[in-house]
């Protein structure tokens, strides 16, 4: 089964912070993705991407930045973290597109 | 507004009972949908997937769904629900036409009383 690994799993921080979540996959899957939970909205895609080097923007990219510097290795940056960034963040990845989708643990942040 | 629908907040049934969790989508063309489950504090975990074919899919832990192209649904269903099955459900979709992103419902809560 593939692994999916995130850290930290808990992170505070203020507004105007400055925070970097990482997700690192062990399977040599393509696609990698960053989602975030909140209460009545479900799972929005935030950031995807399909190999080292390539980013897309996803429905909800406003306020985040990320960057896929290996197959392994996808980072989501908030560099000037807002109360609304107050979210469950999760970090999936998949084979190919439209394949299942691996989930890691979630990163849970506060800002306050 | 392409949307993924889930009527249900919450649903609780007795162990043992049967259960169908509601799934509507408003995309129009072919689509890829499937179901994903998440337990209380984890991430999600792949149930099953519909693309094509035989409209009635078999998934992990006695779980089947149905596509229905007239209906715009995809409805998850349990014969016997067992109370290890407590977990939020949430049905995904992947518009043909919309590259490869996977668009989530709003998840429905099961809950299962021993």
């Amino acid at each position: 089964e593939a692994a999916v690994t995130q850290s930290p799993r808990n992170k505070v921080t203020v507004t105007g912070g400055n925070v970097t979540l990482s997700c690192r996959q062990t399977n040599s899957h393509n696609y990698m993705y960053w989602y975030r939970q909140d209460t009545g909205h479900g799972l929005r895609l935030i950031h995807y991407s399909y190999g080292a080097g390539n980013l897309q923007i996803g429905d909800v990219p406003d306020g985040y930045k990320a960057t896929r510097t290996t197959q392994e290795d996808f980072f989501l940056l908030l560099e000037l973290a807002s109360p609304s960034q107050t979210s469950l963040y999760f970090c999936a990845s998949s084979h190919r597109a439209r394949d299942t989708q691996y989930f890691g643990p979630g990163t849970r942040l506060l800002v306050l | 507004t392409q949307t993924v629908s889930q009527s249900d907040a919450h649903v609780t049934v007795f162990e043992g009972d049967s259960v169908e969790l509601r799934c509507n989508y408003s995309y129009g063309g072919s689509i890829y949908l499937s179901w994903y489950i998440q337990h209380h504090g984890r991430g999600l975990q792949f149930l099953l997937k519909y693309y094509s074919g035989n409209p009635v899919v078999q998934g992990v832990n006695g779980f089947e769904a149905e596509f229905s192209k007239s209906d715009s649904s995809f409805h998850l269903r349990k014969a016997s629900v067992h109370w290890s099955d407590s977990a939020v459900y949430f049905c995904a979709a992947s518009p043909s036409n919309m590259g490869y992103k996977l668009t989530f419902g709003t998840g429905t809560s099961l809950l299962v009383d021993p």
